[in-house]
């Protein structure tokens, strides 16, 4: 069964443009969630997507916006770049599975310049 | 509100060697715990998945263990090899998830583990 694929794998963007970024989770998964991770604040939790419901939201600003179509495949959107939104970006998809585990993907790796 | 530390935050060791990674948990209410390896630049590969009525898991030369009351899990791994290097993160749900498969992990920033051929 293939993994968790995430595109593009790298980007380079420029302050005040917006970002797509893609994720297809496992066949069959139907949760996808999303985490930032920096070097100073480590992974952090963005948003998770159900049946393309957003069903918990971590505390980022509404630049930051996702969805979820009905294979399950997600998007996830950042507006206005800043600086500081240069961090590697992870899906990771769910359930059903084993106790809900969570399986990551590769990640995308956005750098704001 | 869930918090996860991990100690150390960085750990060398010799190739061969045993060691024993720690991680703790402010909320004992969860449903399972997941240990995490890293390497650099790259994406999250599941290693263990706990679950609350379990108290240890293995997989080959990794042990991971649970306990709720005290708010504690570790990863044992035996004869360590240099392939072993990377970080290794733990994670706990949240505090907070409704239905089946809807919730966050809340994660320790992690031990850096290198091990010197």
């Amino acid at each position: 069964k293939a993994g968790v694929t995430q595109t593009p794998r790298y980007l380079i963007k420029t302050r005040g443009q917006q970002v797509t970024l893609s994720c297809s989770p496992i066949s069959g998964h139907r949760s996808v969630s999303w985490y930032q991770q920096t070097p100073g604040q480590g992974l952090q939790f963005l948003f998770e997507y159900f049946s393309e419901t957003q069903r918990n939201k971590g505390n980022f600003p509404g630049r930051f916006s996702g969805r979820q179509f009905s294979n399950s495949r997600s998007e996830m959107n950042v507006s206005t770049l800043e600086l500081g939104d240069s961090a590697l970006y992870l899906c990771a998809s769910s359930w059903p599975t084993d106790s809900y585990e969570q399986y990551f993907g590769p990640g995308t790796r956005l750098t704001v310049t | 509100k869930q918090e996860v530390t991990q100690i150390p935050a960085a750990l060398s060791v010799p190739e061969g060697e045993n060691l024993v990674l720690n991680c703790s948990f402010t909320d004992s209410a969860i449903y399972n715990l997941q240990w995490f390896r890293q390497d650099p630049g790259k994406g999250l590969t599941s290693l263990l998945l706990i679950q609350s009525s379990q108290r240890e898991q293995t997989s080959g030369r990794l042990n991971a263990s649970l306990d709720k009351s005290s708010g504690r899990s570790t990863l044992y791994i035996a004869a360590s090899q240099p392939g072993d290097s990377a970080t290794y993160l733990c994670a706990a749900p949240t505090s907070e998830y409704s239905g089946a498969g809807s919730y966050q992990l809340t994660f320790g920033k992690g031990t850096k583990l290198s091990v010197i051929p």
